[in-house]
C-alpha cells in the first residue's frame, strides 16, 4: 500500500534556526497537508495545500512557516527562526482530490520530531 | 471555534465491545465527521467517516445523532493490538478567518487480556 514518507525522523536545531521538514505524499494524492502535536497533546492542524497554493490554515500557521511543492513529489515546511516552543512531531499527510479536506480520509506520514535546543 | 471532548482514556477487556463518544460543537455544517487511531510514535490512521446516522465499515461503525453534536465510534470486539490513541477530527464551523479542522482531546483506549 502506498505511504506518505517523511524525512529526517529527528531534526535537532539550535533556536533560531531555519529548519526544513520534508514529505513525500502517495503519488496520486492533490490535497497535502502539515499537521503538530507537541509531546503529550493532540494533533493540531497547520496549513493545506492544493493546486500549488496554500488552501487553508490555523492561527498557529504565521509568518514564519511556509510551504512548498518544489517538484512533483515533494512537499516541504520551512520554519523561519525557530523558538523553543516549536519544538513538537510534524506530520504531512495527504488525500486525493475529492470533496475538500474535511471530507475524505487522510494518509499521514509517521512524523519528523523537531526538537529545539 | 469547533471545541471537541472525548473521555482521557477507557480499559476494555479482548472481545469486548468499545464506544468511544467526542462532543463536537461549532462543527461545520457540510463536513463529515472522521476518526484516526494513532500508536505511539506513529501518524494517525484513518478508521471511519460519516455526516450523519450510521456507518459502517471492516473494521468499526460510526453513530452521530441527527443535531450531530456527537458522535461515537464502536470497535465491535477489540484484541490486544486496537490498544491506541482514538481521535475525532471535525471541520470548524467559525474559526475567526482561519479555516481549519479540529482534532478530538483524544481517548487512549488499554485493551486488557
Amino acid at each position: 500500500e502506498p505511504e506518505v514518507t517523511q524525512t529526517p525522523s529527528h531534526q535537532v536545531t539550535q533556536m533560531g534556526q531555519e529548519v526544513i521538514l520534508r514529505c513525500v505524499p502517495i503519488s496520486n494524492h492533490l490535497y497535502f497537508y502539515w499537521y503538530r502535536q507537541i509531546l503529550g497533546q493532540k494533533v493540531e492542524f497547520l496549513v493545506s495545500f492544493y493546486n500549488n497554493e496554500i488552501s487553508e490554515k490555523s492561527e498557529i500557521f504565521d509568518d514564519q512557516f511556509s510551504v512548498e511543492r518544489p517538484d512533483g513529489s515533494n512537499f516541504t515546511l520551512k520554519i523561519r527562526s525557530t523558538k523553543l516552543e516549536d519544538s513538537a512531531m510534524y506530520f504531512c499527510a495527504s488525500s486525493p482530490l475529492g470533496q475538500g479536506m474535511r471530507n475524505q480520509p487522510q494518509h499521514f506520514g509517521d512524523g519528523t520530531r523537531l526538537s529545539i535546543l | 471555534l469547533a471545541k471537541t471532548t472525548q473521555p482521557i482514556s477507557m480499559d476494555s477487556y479482548e472481545g469486548q465491545e468499545v464506544n468511544i463518544t467526542c462532543s463536537h460543537n461549532n462543527i461545520a455544517t457540510n463536513d463529515y465527521i472522521t476518526w484516526y487511531q494513532q500508536f505511539p510514535s506513529q501518524g494517525p490512521r484513518f478508521i471511519i467517516q460519516g455526516y450523519k446516522t450510521k456507518v459502517t465499515n471492516e473494521v468499526a461503525s460510526l453513530f452521530i445523532p441527527a443535531d450531530r453534536k456527537s458522535s461515537t465510534l464502536s470497535l465491535p470486539r477489540v484484541s490486544l493490538s486496537d490498544t491506541a490513541v482514538y481521535y475525532c477530527l471535525v471541520g470548524d464551523s467559525n474559526s475567526g478567518g482561519y479555516q481549519k479542522v479540529t482534532f478530538g482531546t483524544g481517548t487512549k483506549l488499554q485493551v486488557i487480556p
